[in-house]
């Protein structure tokens, strides 16, 4: 167990629609990152967010968007959805000193 | 750009052997990053390795780092069907504050009785 969750766990969602992804870090974990892992592929970074702001980003559209929160839990919203979207999503969380970053099980999304 | 290559891309073992997966990177980082992922799962942690020179073992698992070479270690000992999964490594990029994962394109390992 890596103490974060992500919700919900499986999605469908039609091409042209919104989607919100949900994570929740571990307590005192100030930094989130996001990647999309398409099937059969490696995770790719979307971006990070620090202290609330975002202060690091892939190669991802601006329709990519994200929010971090004071509580240490923070949002992925995607626009007008795509076909291509359709992904594993993840974040990870880092704490203040670590090295470590910890995965969280993961949002399934099927775009159609 | 960082770019992260691991070879093989598959790797079809019998138990009791041994083998070694590679992972080479193209720009200078001080921190590699093993995973392991089982089908529709996500990222389990199984190695850091922060500095040339570094070993870290787990059970049947070893993972070694070269910086001189760009070049992280993933060896397997007398493997399992336990350890069928697909195994990932990760470069840490960092640019102003960022500090992101370059991940290689993965290793499917598949221990057959």
């Amino acid at each position: 167990e890596t103490g974060v969750t992500q919700s919900p766990t499986h999605l469908i969602k039609t091409r042209g629609q919104q989607v919100t992804l949900r994570c929740s870090s571990q307590s005192g974990h100030n930094t989130v990152s996001w990647y999309q892992q398409a099937l059969g592929q490696g995770p790719q970074f979307i971006f990070q967010y620090y202290r609330e702001e975002e202060n690091g980003r892939g190669n991802f559209p601006p329709r990519f968007s994200g929010l971090q929160f004071p509580n240490y839990s923070s949002e992925l919203n995607v626009n007008a959805l795509e076909l291509d979207d359709s992904a594993l999503y993840l974040c990870a969380s880092r704490g203040l000193a670590g090295d470590e970053q910890y995965f969280g099980p993961g949002t399934r999304l099927t775009v159609t | 750009e960082l770019k992260v290559e691991q070879n093989p891309l598959f790797l079809s073992m019998q138990e009791g052997k041994n083998y070694t997966i590679y992972c080479n990177y193209s720009t200078t980082s001080d921190r590699l990053y093993w995973y392991r992922q089982d089908p529709g799962k996500s990222l389990e942690s199984l190695f850091v390795l922060l500095s040339n020179g570094a070993v870290k073992q787990e059970g049947r698992l070893m993972a070694s780092l070269d910086t001189k070479a760009r070049l992280s270690t993933l060896h397997i000992t007398a493997a399992v069907h336990d350890l069928s999964a697909t195994y990932f490594c990760a470069v840490g990029a960092y640019g102003g504050a960022t500090n992101k994962l370059i991940f290689g394109t993965g290793t499917l390992l598949a221990v057959q009785p």
